[in-house]
């Protein structure tokens, strides 16, 4: 049983460049959400999606975009990274009712 | 907003010692309740959940109760081992909005020793 898959588990780049971070899930959820996760803090959403074709901000959107071209991915990409952008990224994914959702394993990135 | 805020840590216990990790929340509509388990290196794990007031989730020997005349959502575990050293989220869903975003307390490690 995969869930929900993230690549890279760990990654460093360096200021300035970019990356994608992949996140695939296999239970045919409508939802999916991107995480990220600063020591000592909880969990704060970067973005979500309701569906395939369906994304919007979450609390923290600001030098990330994302897409969503079919129900199974919801990559996320950093364009211009900055040392602010260190963390622990978590992907997740749910049924439309929300009672439980699936977490990735966690994408360790490190900006220096 | 809707927010989450759970006892810092970190708690330290002896093993078989009685575990309390507190949680209220605010929220304007009627939230889903979530515990979260992180273990060391590893992703979010649900713990146990309670969707409607008066609700108790219960998982692995941990418990707590969906209050809503207190907002609260305590977890709480009789005897703890070692093996349950990590870190526990306390969170809820905004199932109101449609949108199931967590919103997360800012976590509380345990660590249990032998």
């Amino acid at each position: 049983n995969a869930g929900v898959t993230q690549t890279p588990k760990f990654r460093i780049l360096k200021i300035g460049q970019s990356m994608t971070l992949q996140c695939t899930q296999d239970m045919n959820h409508n939802y999916m959400y991107w995480y990220r996760q600063d020591p000592g803090m909880g969990l704060k959403l970067i973005y979500y999606s309701v569906g395939a074709g369906i994304t919007d901000k979450g609390e923290v959107p600001n030098g990330y975009n994302v897409s969503r071209s079919t129900t199974e991915d919801f990559p996320l990409r950093l364009e211009l990274a900055a040392p602010s952008q260190t963390s622990v990224y978590f992907c997740a994914s749910s049924w439309m009712d929300g009672n439980t959702i699936y977490f990735g394993e966690g994408s360790w990135l490190t900006v220096v | 907003g809707d927010s989450v805020t759970q006892m810092e840590g970190p708690v330290t216990l002896s093993e078989e010692a009685f575990l309390t990790i507190n949680c209220t929340y605010t929220a304007t509509g009627y939230p889903s309740l979530f515990w979260y388990v992180q273990y060391p290196g590893e992703g979010l794990q649900l713990l146990l959940k309670a969707t409607k007031a008066d609700d108790k989730g219960s998982n692995k020997g941990f418990e707590a109760t969906y209050r809503k005349e207190t907002t609260s959502f305590h977890l709480e575990k009789g005897s703890v081992q070692v093996s349950d050293s990590a870190v526990y989220f306390c969170a809820l869903s905004d199932r109101g909005g449609a949108t199931n975003k967590l919103i997360f307390g800012t976590g509380t490690l345990l660590a249990v020793q032998p």
